[in-house]
């Protein structure tokens, strides 16, 4: 079974910090991604990496970077928290195969910024 | 761009109902559909796809039928559990896309004896 290891599933930091999530897939897959679930709006896609050292832009990446510099691994960096970024995130990893293949997502780590 | 609708929870039913959650799309090309759940304190998990038109996908006693001639993929199961109490999440990935997907608002269901 593929498993997404999120860090922390709970964290608490204060405005105009420096925060890292962190996560990691056991499954050699090549694409990554950060996703925020908030009410309401779904999940919508902050940065996806296809490749170590590679990243994109998703849908709302501004106040966010990432970080792959191993394939299992992938950040991402909040350089400065501020309140609007309260919020669950969540993790996914997939494989780039000739069949679609589904996103395996980590369990959330829901952050509060005070 | 590429698009998801789904209809607005939560839905509340009781034990062995019938469960249909709409959800449409809007999206050039030809995208895969999916459902995937989100059952309270975890993450998502896929509940099935669907990649052309006329696909049926199924699991855990759960269907949706890819339509492309009314861009949608209802999500059905004939008699429902409390065990099925989540948010359901339709979402499409289309092609060339790098395996993004977009994801609808989420469906809460809660299920009562």
């Amino acid at each position: 079974d593929v498993k997404v290891t999120q860090s922390s599933r709970y964290l608490v930091k204060r405005t105009g910090e420096k925060v890292f999530l962190e996560c990691v897939q056991d499954m050699d897959h090549e694409n990554m991604f950060w996703y925020r679930q908030d009410p309401g709006l779904g999940l919508r896609l902050i940065y996806f990496s296809y490749d170590v050292k590679m990243k994109e832009k998703g849908d709302i990446p501004e106040g966010y970077s990432v970080s792959r510099e191993k394939k299992e691994r992938f950040s991402l960096i909040l350089e400065s928290a501020s309140t609007n970024q309260t919020s669950m995130y969540l993790c996914a990893s997939s494989s780039v195969d000739r069949e679609i293949q589904p996103q395996h997502f980590g369990d959330g780590t829901r952050l509060s910024i005070l | 761009g590429d698009s998801v609708t789904q209809m607005e929870g939560p839905v509340t039913l009781s034990e062995e109902a019938f469960l249909t959650i709409n959800c449409t799309y809007t999206a050039t090309g030809y995208p895969s559909l999916f459902w995937y759940v989100q059952y309270p304190g975890e993450g998502l998990q896929l509940l099935l796809k669907a990649t052309k038109a006329d696909d049926k996908g199924s699991n855990k006693g759960f269907e949706a039928t890819y339509r492309k001639e009314t861009t949608s993929f209802h999500l059905e199961k004939g008699s429902v559990q409390v065990s099925d109490s989540a948010v359901y999440f339709c979402a499409l990935r289309n092609t060339g896309t790098a395996s993004k997907l977009t994801f609808g608002t989420g469906t809460r269901l809660q299920v009562t004896l």
